[in-house]
């Protein structure tokens, strides 16, 4: 069975400061990674998601990712924060097996944004 | 708006109740997911129905029971409701059958508080 850890309970960052979002796997096969963000009230929207090819991935609000094989990692960057985006942010990994829970997630990061 | 809807938004009963949620997934997704979300557990993966027979199952406890009806919609059934089940329940949606690699649309999620 998958895992998903996110060693950051809660991570707090200036404006216009740069981001990165710590997520480490572990899964026997070919990873689905998928990063998730929720703003307090609301539901879970995707920001990306990595199957396969360029380990670089492009999401939505200026977000990036880049999967690394040998560290087990899929880690989530920004270059300039936002005060919207203070969230909780998830990174979750899929499975492809049948019998296997479809997503994990893990247990979130959250965001703060100063001024 | 993922295109997700749930009902009710909040709900509060009693211990030893019975309650009924309600999601009905965007138009043309075929599966449909429920998890659970409290802040000792994480975001916890229930169940998944695609076209109405269930998929795959999660930590879902056997007081807890879900359906997919022919026109897709879901519901959720929680029955002899004890504190600890005071969580936000999310249900998501999807495409095709495989939730570990399609995107999966969250709803905004139903709040249930147990007294």
């Amino acid at each position: 069975a998958q895992s998903v850890t996110q060693p950051d309970i809660h991570i707090t960052v200036s404006e216009g400061a740069s981001l990165e979002l710590r997520c480490n796997y572990s899964y026997g096969a070919t990873p689905y990674l998928f990063w998730y963000v929720q703003s307090p009230g609301q539901g879970l929207q995707l920001l990306l998601k990595y199957f396969s090819g360029d380990t670089l991935v492009q999401g939505i609000k200026g977000f990036e990712a880049e999967f690394k094989r040998s560290q087990s990692s899929f880690n989530l960057r920004k270059p300039s924060v936002h005060w919207s985006d203070a969230a909780e942010y998830f990174c979750a990994v899929g499975a492809v097996m049948r019998g296997n829970t479809p997503l994990v997630f893990g247990k979130g990061t959250r965001l703060s944004v100063i001024a | 708006d993922s295109g997700v809807t749930q009902t009710p938004k909040h709900l509060i009963t009693a211990t030893g109740q019975r309650v009924t949620l309600r999601c009905s997934p965007r138009s043309g997704d075929l599966s449909v997911y429920w998890y659970q979300q409290s802040l000792d557990q994480g975001l916890q993966f229930l169940i998944q129905y695609y076209n109405g027979e269930e998929r795959a199952k999660g930590n879902i406890l056997e007081r807890f029971s879900a359906q997919q009806f022919p026109d897709l919609h879901s519901e959720l059934n929680l029955s002899s409701l004890e504190l600890g089940d005071s969580a936000l329940y999310f249900c998501a949606s999807s495409v095709g059958a495989s939730g570990g690699t399609d995107t999966q649309y969250f709803g905004p999620g139903t709040r249930l508080t147990v007294l």
